[in-house]
């Protein structure tokens, strides 16, 4: 079974300018989260879809961050513009959603560093 | 609302000590518990989770944790450490909620020297 791939790895910006973060989860897994790890700190999480929909986003910079999933399966992350606290590792996990008991599949992170 | 609290940021060992890595956790619901490793350069991997029944459970790679409902506390312990356990360390926990998320703690960096 393959695992959660995301895209890319790695990102150098410039402060103000845009960025694009793409993930494809685990197939079958109805549940997508996008978390940041900021150095030093463990995962916060930014949204959290079930299938196509919203679940929880209330910790999501809407002023310049966005995040979307296409017919319930890949997601993609924007960050526009970008600030310099926003360099982080952003993480991508899903879950099942029948039977779900919570474990997280994450993949390996796309790292952000904004100059 | 929960939270976790990581007692110790960095956990220095020798190899083949025992190591115990803390975690407190608060909630105002039932939860299910976790600890999550990460390897440098790589995503988050379930060590081991409580979800009910037994307050000790044994994960991957001879890490156990207990679950204490009255000290709010889910530590996770290795009788012997190898150097391929260098690593950090999350706890977690998740309301047992349909669509509940899962709150992390600030992580511990076990160090494991020859």
């Amino acid at each position: 079974e393959a695992g959660v791939a995301q895209s890319p790895r790695y990102k150098i910006i410039e402060k103000r300018q845009s960025v694009a973060f793409w993930c494809n989860p685990i197939s079958g897994h109805a549940t997508l989260y996008w978390y940041q790890q900021i150095l030093g700190q463990g995962p916060k999480l930014l949204i959290q879809f079930q299938n196509n929909g919203v679940v929880d986003d209330s910790q999501l910079p809407k002023d310049r961050f966005s995040a979307e999933r296409l017919k319930g399966v890949d997601s993609t992350l924007k960050i526009q513009p970008a600030k310099l606290e926003d360099s982080a590792v952003y993480l991508c996990a899903s879950s099942k959603l029948q039977g779900n008991t919570g474990e997280l599949f994450f993949g390996e992170g796309s790292r952000l560093t904004v100059l | 609302a929960q939270s976790v609290t990581q007692l110790d940021s960095q956990v220095p060992v020798f190899e083949e000590a025992p190591v115990e890595l803390r975690c407190n956790y608060s909630s105002s619901v039932s939860v299910y518990l976790f600890w999550y490793v990460q390897y440098p350069n790589q995503g988050l991997q379930l060590l081991l989770k409580y979800l009910s029944g037994s307050t000790l459970v044994k994960g991957i790679n001879g890490f156990e944790a207990e679950f204490n409902k009255s000290q709010t506390s889910f530590h996770l312990r290795k009788p012997s450490v190898h150097i391929s356990d260098t690593a950090e360390y999350f706890c977690a926990v998740r309301a047992n909620t349909n669509a509940g998320k899962s709150t992390f703690g600030d992580g511990t960096t076990l160090t494991v020297k020859p």
